[in-house]
Formats: structure tokens, C-alpha cells, sequence
């Protein structure tokens, strides 16, 4: 039972254009998510993050948003850089989890000269 | 510099072979995780750790086990029981193991049964 869905696979956009990176939840006691980024055959780094209480964070290029009513959230980069070809984890935790996080599958981003 | 490391980046194992991963941290932190990533999945937790000599299952745990006798240490054993070991296997620490934890992955063993 998936309870963190990133239902698309891969995105591809154009250079400078906004990537929109979607996220459903199914656990309504989630608490704090979370945005990672990864590049083939390293790590993720964290990217981005947002409390239950917010609905909205914003650092440089990149803002979340959440939607608690929908249980969705999103990833906004804009403008778009070729370096932002990557793929993308939502992550979510909360009391049920013991505070461990819960991973989506990724989406892998493509950013087009 | 501060960070996770992870050795080695690509291991080898014939079938019926245990096999310890390493992994090491000078961040400090006291919580350590170990995932396992397969191909178009999210990460999946084996097991974390939230203070030295002290570890949890995750949801994945069977076929492996850790220890925790150093704070800086985290190392994890892929054992012959394990039935699918071919997998990415990400290491990761955080301050703490409660809200908010932002985790620090280290670069990755790929782990291929021969």
C-alpha cells in the first residue's frame, strides 16, 4: 500500500520554463514533507521542505505547496536549468511512521535546451 | 569536509555469499538509516538506528542485519537469506530520528548477485 504517490514517471520541460513536480499522500497524519533530488548513482540531497502547519515554503527557485484538503503537494523550479535534470523524491513522515520517511517512487525530470 | 561515506560503490557477491556494506559519518548525527532502491521504486527502509547499540527494523529488514558500536559507524550485512540482494543500497544519518529529520545520503553501493 503506496501511501506517497508521484503518479508521473518523468517530465520533460523546456530550459527556463516552470517544472511542476506533483506528490499524493493517502495518510492524513503526516507531518512534515519533504523534496530530494538525485542524480544517477549518487545519493539524494534534500531540496526543499514543508511543515503540516504551512502551506507553502519557498527557497530561490523552488517553492512547495500543500494541499492538505487534496493530501497533495507540489514541487515548483523555476526558471528551469539543464541542472535540474534529475529525479525528484517526495517524502513524507509523521507519528504513524514513527517519524521514518516514506518514500514516493521519484519523477524523473528532463529539462530540454 | 563533512559528510557520509560508503564503500565500496560497486560490490560483487556470488550466491550464498554474505557481504558487509560500510558505512561512516563525521556529521555528528546520532540517527543513522540504511534504504535499498530498485529500479522505478521510492527508497525502502531496512533498518535505522537512533543511538549507538540501539536499532529498529524497517519494513524491509529480513535477510539483513546492522550494529551500531560507534556513533560514526553504521555498517550493514546482506546475509545469504536475503532472497533479491541485487540492489542500490543507500546509506543516510540525521541530527535525529523524530520530525523534520533531514538526512544526509551518503553516495551509494550497487550490489550485484553473480
Amino acid at each position: 500500500d503506496q501511501q506517497v504517490k508521484q503518479n508521473s514517471p518523468s517530465l520533460s520541460v523546456q530550459e527556463g520554463r516552470i517544472s511542476i513536480l506533483n506528490c499524493d499522500y493517502t495518510n492524513s497524519m503526516f507531518d512534515y514533507f519533504l523534496w530530494y533530488k538525485k542524480y544517477p548513482a549518487e545519493g539524494p540531497t534534500f531540496l526543499i521542505s514543508i511543515s503540516s502547519i504551512k502551506d507553502k515554503n519557498e527557497d530561490g527557485r523552488f517553492t512547495v505547496f500543500l494541499n492538505k484538503s487534496a493530501k497533495h503537494l507540489s514541487l515548483h523550479i523555476v526558471p528551469s536549468q539543464p541542472g535540474d535534470s534529475a529525479v525528484y523524491f517526495c517524502a513524507a513522515n509523521g507519528m504513524d511512521s514513527n517519524y521514518q520517511l516514506i518514500w514516493g517512487a521519484g519523477t524523473k525530470l528532463i529539462i530540454k535546451p | 569536509d563533512g559528510g557520509i561515506t560508503q564503500s565500496p560503490k560497486y560490490l560483487f557477491r556470488k550466491e550464498g555469499q554474505n557481504v558487509t556494506l560500510s558505512c561512516e559519518q563525521n556529521l555528528n548525527h546520532d540517527a543513522m538509516y540504511w534504504y535499498r532502491q530498485d529500479p522505478g521504486q521510492g527508497l525502502r527502509l531496512i533498518y535505522y538506528s537512533q543511538i549507538v547499540n540501539d536499532f529498529q527494523k524497517g519494513d524491509i529488514a529480513e535477510g539483513y542485519s546492522v550494529s551500531r558500536e560507534k556513533k560514526e559507524s553504521f555498517p550493514l550485512t546482506v546475509t545469504s537469506a536475503q532472497k533479491n540482494p541485487t540492489a542500490f543500497y543507500l546509506c543516510a544519518s540525521s541530527l535525529a530520528g523524530g520530525f523534520s529529520n533531514e538526512q544526509f545520503f551518503g553516495p551509494g553501493t550497487r550490489l550485484t548477485v553473480l
